[in-house]
């Protein structure tokens, strides 16, 4: 089976950096996504991590550890409008996602 | 827009009815899946099918079901529906070939919100 655990809430001001923690625990591993939904919309895709390391795109970096089964997101310059759940996910064997919870991100002034 | 389609948009209904959801994938993507997100729950991944056939199935009830057609549209179909079922049903698809792969970005449609009175 697959278990992923994230923080259920985070807060951080408007133009600071946020760190957002995904640990996983698989019984397969082929790669790893983070995702982001506002409320009531459709998730949509930031990045995917299938080696260590950081991958950057923008204001939106992701590393990942596969001897941990640790990733982070960070999110850099922070917006009003990066308020919204983040989802970890991880695909096992085959082609199936399994989501983490998600991080409810509320960016204040 | 990430050009997969889903119908109806918001669904109201009673206990104990059915309902059929409806999904178009994007123009060249083979696999179609299926989640659902309730509020205490997250996004759960029920099913997958792959040009037309059961790829992969996750926590799906014996009263839902879904199929894929030779247009690749997919329908899910919930029976017997209890107050429980409330959550927003979401279909996404992907170009996946059907075999492992290590790379296989999901694309999400708006979802239908049902409501179970």
């Amino acid at each position: 089976g697959q278990n992923i655990d994230q923080p259920t809430e985070m807060t951080a001001t408007e133009g600071a950096i946020v760190q957002i923690n995904c640990t996983y625990q698989t019984s397969g591993f082929n790669g790893l996504f983070w995702y982001q939904q506002h409320a009531g919309e459709a998730p949509t895709f930031l990045s995917y991590n299938v080696l260590d390391g950081l991958e950057e795109k923008g204001r939106f970096s992701s590393f990942l550890s596969r001897s941990k089964g640790y990733s982070y997101l960070l999110l850099k310059e922070l917006q009003m409008k990066d308020s919204a759940s983040y989802l970890c996910a991880v695909t096992g064997g085959g082609n199936k996602l399994t989501f983490g919870t998600g991080t409810q991100l509320k960016v204040e002034l | 827009d990430s050009g997969v389609t889903q119908t109806p948009k918001h669904l109201i209904t009673a206990t104990g009815q059915r309902v059929t959801l409806r999904c178009s994938p994007r123009s060249g993507d083979l696999s179609v899946y299926w989640y659902q997100q309730s509020l205490d729950q997250g996004l759960q991944f029920l099913i997958q099918y792959y040009n037309g056939e059961e790829r992969a199935k996750g926590n799906i009830l014996e009263r839902f079901s879904a199929q894929q057609f030779p247009d690749l549209h997919s329908e899910l179909n919930l029976s017997s529906l209890e107050l429980g079922d409330s959550a927003l049903y979401f279909c996404a698809s992907s170009v996946a070939t059907g075999l492992a792969t290590s790379y296989n970005e999901q694309f999400f449609g708006p979802g239908t919100r049902l409501t179970v009175l």
